[in-house]
């Protein structure tokens, strides 16, 4: 059964640090890992999505890189902003189109 | 409006009653999904459906019901709502087959529901 872990579970920074989250899986036989953001009470917001095949995506400040034979991956924050508050998600996709989410990383930035 | 919504936002029900939450999206996408997010589990599939008339099983499926006699409609039914049940049900859809890599899942803004 694939699992999830990230790592840290919660994280504190001073505005305009680098940071960066982390993500690992047990099974390497996925489809593709999606980094999602989620604000208090709302719904998951797509950030960014990685192929299996592929090993970096970037989106602005943010970028994502996927070590699959190791079961990696981890989300770039550059010059952080205290708009960045979320809790950031990473999940595999796996046959079928389902999705094995991590529990997240709660992350704060203090202005 | 575009998108995927979720009805009701909120709900409050009590023990043994039926409640059925409703998705429907606009983007005619073939995969629908059910889940609900708990503190200190994350997000777990309960169910999700490849098609119309095609559903399927996630990790947690005991105590729901799905239908989707629609490609935009996928309803969930508590048969008889339990307080275990209280949580945050979160809808979800995407384009792509399940062989494809590249296709994202976009997520509707999610039904508290409270058993009391």
């Amino acid at each position: 059964k694939q699992e999830v872990t990230q790592i840290p579970a919660a994280l504190s920074v001073p505005e305009g640090e680098n940071l960066v989250l982390n993500c690992s899986f047990t099974d390497s036989a996925i489809y593709n890992l999606q980094w999602f953001r989620q604000d208090p009470g709302k719904g998951l917001t797509s950030l960014l999505l990685i192929q299996s095949s592929q090993r970096e995506q970037t989106s602005g400040r943010l970028n994502a890189s996927l070590d699959k034979s190791s079961g990696r991956s981890t989300l770039y924050i550059a010059a952080s902003q205290p708009g960045d508050s979320a809790t950031y998600l990473c999940a595999v996709k796996e046959y079928g189109n389902k999705l094995v989410f991590g529990a997240g990383t709660i992350l704060r930035v203090k202005s | 409006d575009a998108g995927i919504t979720q009805s009701p936002r909120y709900k409050i029900t009590e023990t043994g009653r039926q409640v059925t939450l409703m998705c429907h999206q606009t983007w005619s996408h073939s995969y629908m999904f059910w889940y609900r997010q708990d503190l200190g589990h994350g997000l777990r599939l309960i169910y999700y459906s490849a098609a119309a008339d095609i559903t399927d099983k996630g990790e947690v499926p005991d105590g729901y019901v799905v239908s989707r006699s629609k490609t935009e409609n996928f309803p969930l039914t508590l048969e008889s709502a339990t307080r275990s049940q209280t949580s945050v049900y979160f809808c979800a859809s995407t384009a792509g087959t399940s062989g494809f890599n590249s296709y994202e899942q976009y997520f509707g803004p999610g039904t508290r529901l409270t058993v009391t």
